[in-house]
């Protein structure tokens, strides 16, 4: 089975710090994905890489930047993190050869800016 | 843009009654729409997409182009049901998904 590894499962920062989320999948996926999860407002996508050194922006790309530099890992950057952006971050991986082409999910990073 | 939304933040029913979780979306082309699923302390998790036309865990979705929904439908819910469900649209030129806002349901015994 995919597995989607996400390396902190809750972190606390303070205002202004530059924050590194990281994401690993075992599965060769071409696609990653970050979204940010908050109550009532559902996943937001932040960023999306088809493949290696490639990234594209989602819906919510402020204050953020990524990282592809291996096929396997996805980070995730806040370059001076703010109080905004407490939130769990959900890292997800897929194939664009795969039939259904699912999302596999890791188990979010529960991110707290103080 | 695409635009997924789910009306209701918050649904309980009780035990064996039907349950409808409800999905809209705006998007001109030719949709994909899917239903994920997330457990309590479970990671989210593809529940079932429309091109399959299948029943998973005794849910079933129709996608109807008319009304722009999606609609998620069990006739006798169970208690394990009890979850957060996203909507999620993924427009047919790419990967990525647009998920709704999610309904939290609880059954209740």
């Amino acid at each position: 089975d995919v597995k989607v590894t996400q390396s902190s499962r809750y972190l606390v920062k303070r205002t202004g710090e530059k924050v590194f989320l990281e994401c690993v999948q075992d599965m060769d996926h071409e696609n990653m994905f970050w979204y940010r999860q908050d109550p009532g407002l559902g996943l937001r996508l932040i960023y999306f890489s088809y493949d290696v050194k490639m990234k594209e922006k989602g819906d919510i790309p402020e204050g953020y930047s990524v990282s592809r530099e291996k096929k396997e890992r996805f980070s995730l950057i806040l370059e001076s993190a703010s109080t905004n952006q407490t939130s769990m971050y959900l890292c997800a991986s897929s194939s664009p050869a795969a039939t259904n082409e699912k999302l596999f999910f890791g188990s979010g990073t529960q991110l707290s800016v103080l | 843009a695409q635009r997924v939304t789910q009306p209701e933040k918050l649904l309980s029913v009780f035990k064996g009654a039907p349950v409808e979780l409800k999905c809209n979306y705006s998007y001109s082309g030719s949709p994909e729409l899917f239903w994920y699923v997330q457990y309590s302390r479970q990671r989210l998790q593809l529940l079932l997409r429309h091109i399959s036309r299948e029943s998973i865990k005794g849910f079933t979705a129709d996608l109807n182009k008319g009304e722009t929904s999606f609609h998620l439908k069990k006739p006798f819910a169970q208690e394990e049901d009890s979850a957060m469900y996203y909507c999620a649209l993924k427009v047919t030129s790419g990967s990525r998904l647009t998920f709704g806002e999610g309904t939290q349901l609880t059954v209740n015994p």
